[in-house]
């Protein structure tokens, strides 16, 4: 099993050009998650997906943000246009069962994330 | 806000126990108590959760306390490997897990 991918694992780009990240969870979960990591801010979710649902989206910071789950094995999440501010690790994970649930299957496995820096 | 406290950083000799300590007194009866953690620029990684049982793993033990307003996450013998920030994470509300700031755990020599 290859784990959770995301790509492109560095990004660099100018203010006000749109980004994409990439992220293909493991075969057979049923959510999917974005975080982004500062160090001021910590690790914070910014989207969660159940059957490719999007379930809560509370914690995408403005309409800049936009996440979308075409299929059970892909997602993106886009900005645009990128700002300075955005620059961060983001993260993908995905579980085999929602967060919802507690029991076995609800743990989160995340990818290796992509380190975004917007000049 | 983040649920649970948690002391930010702890140090541990190589091949002693290491035990991380979760303050959660706002649990409620059905919050599940998750332990994640994170090596230096990788992603986070799942440990171990429960509900009031303790429970073990290949990784770690959980003791949970009779009233779960406290948890400890313990690593029986910790190795440089396990140096890493701790995560102790009680279901938020609905569907949205807070990560808080976590404990910084230095394994030494």
């Amino acid at each position: 099993d290859a784990g959770v991918i995301q790509s492109p694992r560095h990004e660099v780009t100018e203010m006000g050009q749109e980004v994409t990240l990439r992220c293909k969870p493991i075969s057979g979960h049923n959510s999917l998650f974005w975080y982004r990591q500062t160090m001021m801010r910590g690790l914070e979710l910014l989207i969660y997906f159940n059957n490719n649902v999007p379930i809560d989206d509370s914690g995408m910071p403005e309409d800049r943000f936009s996440a979308k789950m075409p299929n059970a094995s892909f997602s993106t999440l886009k900005i645009q246009p990128s700002e300075p501010r955005d620059s961060a690790v983001y993260f993908c994970a995905s579980s085999p069962l929602g967060w919802g649930y507690g029991t076995r299957g609800s743990e989160q496995f995340f990818g290796p994330g992509t380190r975004l820096t917007v000049l | 806000d983040a649920k649970t406290t948690q002391p930010p950083s702890m140090d541990c000799a190589e091949g002693r126990a290491a035990n991380l300590p979760c303050n959660h007194s706002t649990i409620s009866g059905n919050e599940y108590v998750y332990w994640y953690r994170q090596i230096h620029s990788q992603g986070p990684q799942y440990i171990i959760h429960g509900l009031k049982n303790n429970e073990t793993n290949e990784m770690a033990s959980l003791i949970i306390t009779e009233d779960r307003k406290s948890s400890t996450l313990i690593l029986p013998h910790a190795t440089l490997r396990d140096t890493a920030v701790y995560y102790c994470i009680v279901r938020v509300g609905s569907y949205i897990p807070t990560f808080g700031r976590g404990t910084s755990l230095i394994v030494h020599p």
